[in-house]
C-alpha cells in the first residue's frame, strides 16, 4: 500500500539553529512529493514540490529538500530557524493525478 | 489572486443531522479535492472532482457525498453525523495542467456533539 512515513512528532529547536524534518515515502514508481506547513487552525501551505530532476529543491520561506531515491526518503532542511517556523509540517506523496497521501506530520517547536 | 474559500468557518451539529460545507477553487482552477483532517493527523482523500465529474474517492462512507458546480464550485455533504466526523474539512484545487499540484482552503471546522 501507498504509504508517507514521518518518524518525528514533535521537535524542537533552537532559533537560529539547522533543522532537519524526515520523511519516508513507500510507493510503486517514484511519486510527486510535496511538503506542506499548517499553523494552528489553518489550512495547509505548499512549502515545497519534488517531481522530476534536481533531486535538491528549493521552496519559500527558506526552506528546502533533498530527494533520495535509494533511501525512499524525502528530507526537509532549513539552515537556520526562526521563531515565526514553529508550526505543523507534513509531507505527502501522489502517484495520480490529485490523491495526496499524507504523513502523520511533525510539530515543530521553536525556543527562543 | 483570491485562494482557495471555503464556507463556512466552522460550525456545531448533532449527532445524526446532515451538514453542506462549500469551497470556491482559485480562479482558472476546474479541479477541487476534498479532505478531512481529524485532530492529530493527517489529512485524509475524501473526493475529488474535475469538470464537474467524480474522478476519485477515498475510503469513506456513502454518508459523504459531493458535486461540482459550472462554476467549478462545490460542495461536500455529509449525512446521519457521527461524533466521529468532528473534523477539520479542507478543500484543495488544482491548475488543470498540473493536478497533482493541490492549493488549500483554510478549511472547516466541524463539530459534531
Amino acid at each position: 500500500a501507498q504509504s508517507v512515513t514521518q518518524p518525528d512528532i514533535h521537535i524542537t529547536v533552537s532559533e537560529g539553529a539547522s533543522l532537519e524534518l524526515r520523511c519516508n515515502y513507500s510507493y510503486g514508481a517514484t511519486p510527486y512529493l510535496f511538503w506542506y506547513v499548517q499553523s494552528p487552525g489553518q489550512g495547509l501551505q505548499l512549502l515545497l514540490k519534488y517531481f522530476s530532476g534536481d533531486t535538491l529543491v528549493q521552496g519559500i520561506k527558506g526552506f528546502e529538500a533533498e530527494f533520495k531515491r535509494s533511501q525512499s526518503s524525502f528530507n526537509l532542511r532549513k539552515p537556520s530557524v526562526h521563531w515565526s517556523d514553529a508550526a505543523e509540517y507534513f509531507c505527502a506523496a501522489t502517484g495520480t493525478a490529485s490523491k495526496l497521501t499524507f504523513g502523520t506530520g511533525t510539530r515543530l517547536q521553536v525556543t527562543l | 489572486d483570491a485562494g482557495v474559500t471555503q464556507s463556512p468557518t466552522h460550525l456545531i451539529k448533532t449527532r445524526g443531522q446532515h451538514v453542506t460545507l462549500r469551497c470556491s477553487p482559485i480562479s482558472g482552477h476546474k479541479s477541487v479535492s476534498w479532505y478531512q483532517q481529524v485532530l492529530g493527523q493527517g489529512p485524509q482523500f475524501i473526493f475529488q472532482y474535475y469538470e464537474k465529474e467524480e474522478r476519485g474517492r477515498g475510503n469513506f462512507p456513502d454518508r459523504f457525498s459531493a458535486r461540482q458546480f459550472p462554476n467549478y464550485s462545490s460542495e461536500l455533504n455529509v449525512n446521519a453525523l457521527l461524533l466521529g466526523d468532528s473534523a477539520l474539512y479542507l478543500c484543495a484545487s488544482s491548475p488543470r495542467t498540473r493536478d497533482y499540484e493541490q492549493y488549500f482552503g483554510p478549511g472547516t471546522r466541524l463539530t459534531v456533539t
